[in-house]
C-alpha cells in the first residue's frame, strides 16, 4: 500500500463536458475526503465518507457534483457540465476512526477551458 | 462558524533564525486544531497535533484558548523548512471535516 492514490493527476476538459475523478484510500482506513483547493487558498472541505455512507456535505458541493464510495473502497467525485470556476486542485483524503490526522493523495488537478 | 486565520501569506528568515507563523481560529467550542506542510513537489502533510503536545522537527505548537491561537514555532530555522504551512481546525476530536487556512509560505534564506 503505498499511501491515498489519486487518478487522473491532470485534466483539462471543455465546459460543459462531465469529468469523473477516483481516490484510492489506505485500505485499512475507512473515512474518505474530498477537498477542493483553489489557488492562494487552503483546501475547503467538500465531502465525507464512512465506509459506504456519505455523512457530510459541504453547501460547496452543487447539484453538479456527485461522490459516490459504493463498496467503502475507492471512491468517485463526478461533476457535471463543467464550469471555469470549477477549476481547481483536487483532494482526496483518508483516516481511521479515532486517528491522528489524515493522508492526502497527490491530487487531480482540474482545468476547464 | 468555524474559521481559521494565518495572517502571513509569505514569511521570508534567515537560516538559524527564530521562526513564528500565525494562526488564529474562531469556534465556539473545543476544536482540534493541525499543523500540515506541504513541501516543493510532495503532497500536504500532518506535521503536528495539539494534542500530542509533540515537537515534530524540532517544530512546537501550543493552544492558547485566551487567545484561540496555535501558532507554529522554531527557535533555528533551517533550509528544508522552506514549505507552504497550513493551519488546520477540526469542530471535535476524532478528525471529521478539518477547516483550513489560507496557509503561509514560508521561505529560509541561506
Amino acid at each position: 500500500d503505498t499511501g491515498v492514490s489519486q487518478d487522473p493527476r491532470h485534466k483539462i476538459t471543455k465546459r460543459g463536458q462531465n469529468v469523473t475523478f477516483r481516490c484510492d484510500p489506505i485500505s485499512e482506513h475507512n473515512r474518505l475526503y474530498w477537498y477542493r483547493q483553489t489557488l492562494g487558498q487552503g483546501p475547503e472541505f467538500l465531502t465525507y465518507f464512512q465506509n459506504e455512507a456519505q455523512l457530510e456535505k459541504s453547501r460547496l458541493l452543487s447539484d453538479r457534483f456527485s461522490a459516490e464510495r459504493p463498496k467503502g473502497s475507492f471512491s468517485t467525485l463526478e461533476i457535471q457540465r463543467t464550469e471555469q470556476g470549477d477549476s481547481a486542485m483536487y483532494l482526496c483524503a483518508s483516516s481511521q476512526t479515532g486517528g491522528h490526522g489524515y493522508t492526502f493523495g497527490s491530487g487531480t488537478r482540474l482545468t476547464v477551458v | 462558524a468555524q474559521r481559521v486565520t494565518q495572517p502571513e501569506k509569505l514569511l521570508s528568515v534567515f537560516k538559524g533564525a527564530p521562526v513564528e507563523l500565525k494562526c488564529n481560529y474562531s469556534y465556539s467550542g473545543s476544536p482540534e486544531l493541525f499543523w500540515y506542510v506541504q513541501y516543493s513537489r510532495q503532497r500536504l502533510q500532518l506535521l503536528l497535533r495539539h494534542i500530542s503536545r509533540e515537537s515534530i522537527k524540532g517544530f512546537t505548537a501550543d493552544l492558547n484558548k485566551g487567545e484561540t491561537s496555535f501558532h507554529l514555532k522554531k527557535p533555528f530555522a533551517q533550509e528544508e523548512d522552506s514549505a507552504m504551512y497550513y493551519c488546520a481546525l477540526s469542530p471535535s476530536q476524532g478528525a471529521q471535516k478539518l477547516v483550513f487556512g489560507q496557509g503561509t509560505r514560508l521561505t529560509i534564506n541561506p
